[in-house]
This record gives structure tokens, sequence and C-alpha cells, in this order.
């Protein structure tokens, strides 16, 4: 049983460019969520998909954007990179009807110069 | 608004050693979920257990207890006979009934255990 993928693993952008992280969910899982961890903090969250639409969505601006698919897999986009976008990018999935037990992948770590 | 408090940024210990990871919580939510994760250097969160605001009973589990207080908005992790192994950084998560599927963390607490 595959528990929650995310690629790629490390990442370096420069400032201005975009970049997009992809994330599997866990077999039989419908909904995503994503969060943004800068260094020494928790990880705070950017955002939920569940039917394909955003759910729901934390503190952040509308440079952050994603897309879930007819498999469930999700994507998270973020534009106009900044210095302070540089953290882990967590992703982690469950059960729309099982809402408190969500499973995280091993994350991807965002390095913007 | 809902938060998530750990006041201890890092805790160092000797191995055997237990030691206690405090975590208080805020939210207006009469039903939430509480949950401690655990990341190691991997960076993967590992989770570790959840309460529900309903089950004030305190379980052990091995080396690890946990006392959830309602009273104090308190929910304490304890690692009993500490290992290396133990050496992770842990979060404390709170997700109230009103925003489902949204965790609030803290700030998280670093172990280090030393042999």
């Amino acid at each position: 049983d595959a528990g929650v993928t995310q690629s790629p693993t490390h990442l370096i952008k420069t400032r201005g460019q975009q970049v997009t992280l992809r994330c599997s969910p866990k077999s039989g899982h419908d909904t995503v969520s994503w969060y943004q961890q800068a260094l020494g903090q928790g990880p705070q969250f950017i955002f939920q998909y569940y039917e394909e639409e955003e759910r729901q969505r934390g503190n952040f601006p509308d440079r952050f954007s994603g897309h879930q698919f007819p498999n469930y897999s999700s994507e998270l986009n973020v534009n106009a990179l900044l210095l302070g976008d540089s953290a882990l990018y967590l992703c982690a999935s469950s059960l729309r009807t099982v809402y408190n037990e969500q499973f995280f992948g091993p994350g991807t770590r965002l390095t913007v110069l | 608004a809902q938060k998530v408090t750990q006041a201890q940024t890092e805790i160092s210990v000797v191995e055997k050693e237990d030691v206690t990871l405090d975590c208080v919580y805020e939210t207006r939510d009469t039903t939430y979920y509480l949950f401690w994760y655990k990341q190691p250097p991997s960076g993967e969160l590992v989770f570790l257990i959840r309460r529900n605001s309903f089950d004030e009973q305190n379980e052990i589990s091995g080396r690890y207890s946990w006392n959830f207080q309602k009273s104090t908005s308190s929910f304490n992790f304890t690692i009993t006979a500490s290992q290396v192994v133990d050496s992770a950084v842990y979060f404390c998560a709170l997700q109230g009934s009103s925003n489902t599927g949204k965790l609030i963390f803290g700030q998280g607490t670093t172990l280090q255990v030393k042999p």
C-alpha cells in the first residue's frame, strides 16, 4: 500500500521563476492538503483540495495556486518566487469523511536563490 | 482564533531520562482534535497520537504517554526512558470542527537525546 508520494525531492529556483510541485495521495484517499514549513517553524496550511476544487485556504497570496486531478493527485504552483518561499512543502492526504486522519508525504525542499 | 503554543524550543536529555514536551492550545470550537507528530531529520511528519476533545482519558503506549487536560487547555507528551532514536522535532497540532482538514501546528520542540 503506497503512502503519500511527492516529487521532486529537492528543487532550486531563482527569484521570479515559477515552480510546480506534485503529490500523489495514499491509496483510497480523495483529499489533498498542502503545507509550507519554513526552516525552524511549524507547518502552515496553504490549501486543501477535494473533488478537484479548492475547499479551504490558509493565509497565502494568490501566487500560490493548486489543482487536483480526477485521480486525486494534486499540484501546487507558486508564481513569481520570492526568497521567502524557500521552505519544505508538505502534502497530506486523507479521506473527506475522515478528515482527522491526515498522512504526510516526505516533502519537497524548495530553495529560492 | 485557533493557536498552538509549544513553549520549549529545545530540550536536551541524556539517554534513559524521562522527558515531557508541553503543548497549550486555544480554540473556541467545542469539538476538536489534538495531535502529536514527530519529524526526524528526513523531514517526513510521523503521526504519533490523536485525541478528540471528548476523550480526556490519558494513555500510555509503550514508552509514550499523553496528558490531556481541557481545564488548562494542555496536551503534554512524555517519553519514558528516552533513546537516541527519539531525537527529532516534535509538533503538537490542533484541528477544529469549524475548520475541518486544516491542522494548526505549534512551533515545534527539538529533542536531542545524548548517549
